[in-house]
Formats: structure tokens, C-alpha cells, sequence
């Protein structure tokens, strides 16, 4: 595997159910990032980590639960989540967590909650 | 507050005929810019980058962008468009100091053959 691998690529849940999803980036960066992107809206960054840290919280509802176990793995845990959470995840990962590294993303995500 | 508007969602253009995506951003001091590209199905790939010094970069595939202070614009630009250049197009500005991107909604473009 090369670059930055997202799983499942398509996940299909119901309100009350819990899931995850996963990320794992092959690239030796430092940091990684989860985000949110919906039809007609600019891409919102949901987390940060850095040197498994987390650095950025944005005011994200706590039914989403980001976990970063080492510098390769992302997870984002999901639980009771809302119709509207339906979306593309997107996982990216950079060298450092600074604005001026290009990012690197996965392919996405695509979740619909029912 | 930061914002990055791209004012075109959706544009077509015939195969070869030149082709540019407008980006304006607000941010006070000099950002760090970008574009990016999805293509359907994919994440976002890097087109271009800048940061500072020469205000025209080059990017891969064939595109180029144009920083320009005195209108806050960050436009893509490409002299002939391929079909399989049809994808969308992300402006970003990267925040000194933080680890944020601000992203724009995005520009959709469909080349006809």
C-alpha cells in the first residue's frame, strides 16, 4: 500500500449504530487530519494530531470520537450519529501539522446514516 | 475572519480551449495558497503551491497559478484543457501559525469533447 488508504470506502449505518472508520498513511508523516466534506459546502476540518497529539478540535459533536493510536493510524469512531452526518470522510496526512505542508489525502468515506 | 471564495461552481469548456478558475481569499497577512484537484471517486491531489517569491507557479499537469497581493486572487489557469482534466477544484489557504487549511466550496469542471 502506498500513500494515504481509507476503510471501508462506503459505510451504510443506522442512528443507534457504532462504527469506525480507519486511516493509515504508508508516507512517515507526522500528522494527520479528519475531514468532512458535503455537497456545496467548503471541506471542514473536523481533527488534528500531531506527533499523536491532538491539536484541533472544532467544536465537532462528541458522536464523533477521533482516536490516533501511533503516527500511521487515524481512526474516527462514530456512535448515535444524525442524518445529517451523512457525508465523504476524508483522512490526510502531512509531513508536520503546519498550514504551509501540502496535505495528503485519502479517497474518502462515503457514509450515509439512515 | 479568513475565507477563501470561489465564485464559479460550475464551468464548462470544449476540449482545448484555455481554461481559468477564479479564487479570492481574505486573510490578513501573506497566505500560503494552494489547489487541489478531485476527481471522482478519489481524494484531493495537489496541484500547486505558493508560498512566496515568484508569483506565477507552475503545477503539475500542465496548470499554473498567478498570485496577485493588490486583489487577493490566486487564479489556476491552463492554455488547453484534456478531457481527463474534467474534476473539481479546490482553492485553500493555509493560516501561519495554525495547522488549519481554509478551503473554498469548490469549482466543478466539465470538458465537452
Amino acid at each position: 500500500e502506498t500513500g494515504v488508504t481509507q476503510t471501508p470506502r462506503h459505510l451504510v449505518m443506522g442512528m443507534t449504530n457504532k462504527k469506525s472508520l480507519k486511516c493509515e498513511q504508508h508516507l512517515g508523516h507526522n500528522a494527520m487530519y479528519w475531514y468532512k466534506q458535503s455537497a456545496k459546502k467548503p471541506l471542514e476540518l473536523m481533527f488534528v494530531y500531531s506527533l499523536e497529539e491532538r491539536v484541533e478540535n472544532n467544536s465537532v459533536p462528541s458522536r464523533f470520537s477521533p482516536e490516533c493510536p501511533n503516527s500511521s493510524h487515524l481512526f474516527l469512531h462514530l456512535h448515535t450519529l444524525q442524518p445529517e452526518d451523512s457525508a465523504l470522510y476524508l483522512c490526510a496526512s502531512s509531513p508536520a501539522g503546519t498550514s504551509y505542508n501540502e496535505q495528503f489525502f485519502g479517497p474518502g468515506t462515503r457514509l450515509t446514516v439512515l | 475572519a479568513q475565507s477563501v471564495t470561489q465564485p464559479d461552481i460550475h464551468i464548462t469548456v470544449s476540449e482545448g480551449a484555455s481554461l481559468e478558475l477564479r479564487c479570492n481569499y481574505s486573510y490578513g497577512a501573506t497566505p500560503y495558497l494552494f489547489w487541489y484537484v478531485q476527481s471522482p471517486g478519489q481524494g484531493l491531489q495537489l496541484l500547486l503551491k505558493y508560498f512566496s517569491g515568484d508569483t506565477l507557479v507552475q503545477g503539475i499537469k500542465g496548470f499554473e497559478a498567478e498570485f496577485k497581493r493588490s486583489q487577493s486572487s490566486f487564479n489556476l489557469r491552463k492554455p488547453s484543457v484534456h478531457w481527463s482534466d474534467a474534476a473539481e477544484y479546490f482553492c485553500a489557504v493555509g493560516t501561519s501559525g495554525t495547522y488549519k487549511y481554509i478551503f473554498g466550496t469548490g469549482t466543478r469542471l466539465k470538458v465537452l469533447a
